[in-house]
């Protein structure tokens, strides 16, 4: 079993819908979860990230964390055009390895 | 500008002609890795560095050797390069220890080496 896995997609949503991406991990010794986007001939950048279950907001985007049952998901409220990418989730250990396990990413297309 | 800058951005060589792709920072980053992206598998990492002199092998180090002289410098060799080692590299870097979590282990990437191997 994969450590984090993530649909591929690609998942392709009009202008201005509500855009949910999701992953699951199996490892509970991770202490926080990032979300980076990619857009395409780029490399990955981060988006935001969170420390713990619950919800973080910033501006259009929401990631939620549920520890209890190990699932990430990101929300893209008002999609634009511009959001199109691969958005690849990130669980870290923390700690002296300062290591990071992608998910494989998920390709998002939106369309005008 | 901070950035992370690899070069060259592409690529084509032969199986066995040693290459090096460098990879350079200019944040004064103690944390420097390398990861290759395939379809379907994400990005695995091959080697990373806590810090000068200092490096460990990642998932799939196998084919790579990499060094650390300097913070800022951290290349990657293919000593004998092989058709599966077709792929996209990325270089990254982050704070390290000198950050706190998790943003001391934000990593930043660079744009991308995309190599095919014939």
């Amino acid at each position: 079993q994969k450590e984090v896995e993530q649909d591929p997609g690609p998942l392709s949503v009009p202008e201005g819908a509500i855009v949910s991406l999701n992953c699951t991990y199996s490892n509970s010794a991770f202490q926080y979860f990032m979300w980076y986007r990619q857009y395409s001939r780029k490399g990955p950048e981060l988006l935001m990230y969170t420390y713990s279950s619950g919800n973080k907001e910033d501006g259009r985007f929401t990631a939620q964390v549920d520890k209890s049952s190990k699932y990430i998901s990101l929300f893209i409220r008002d999609s634009q055009p511009s959001d199109s990418a691969t958005y690849l989730c990130a669980p870290g250990y923390g700690g002296a390895t300062n290591k990071l396990i992608f998910g494989t990413g998920t390709l998002l297309a939106v369309q005008p | 500008e901070a950035q992370v800058t690899q070069n060259p951005r592409y690529l084509i060589t032969v199986t066995g002609k040693k290459l090096t792709v460098t990879c350079s920072q200019n944040m004064n980053h103690e944390y420097m890795s390398w990861y290759r992206q395939d379809p379907g598998l994400g990005l695995r990492q091959i080697y990373y560095s806590m810090n000068v002199e200092v490096t460990d092998k990642g998932d799939v180090p196998e084919g790579y050797k990499v060094s650390r002289k300097e913070k800022r410098n951290f290349p990657l060799i293919l000593e004998s390069p092989s058709p599966n080692q077709t792929s996209l590299y990325f270089c990254a870097s982050s704070p390290g220890t000198s950050g706190n979590p998790p943003l001391g282990d934000t990593q930043y990437f660079g744009p991308g080496t995309r190599l095919t191997v014939l």
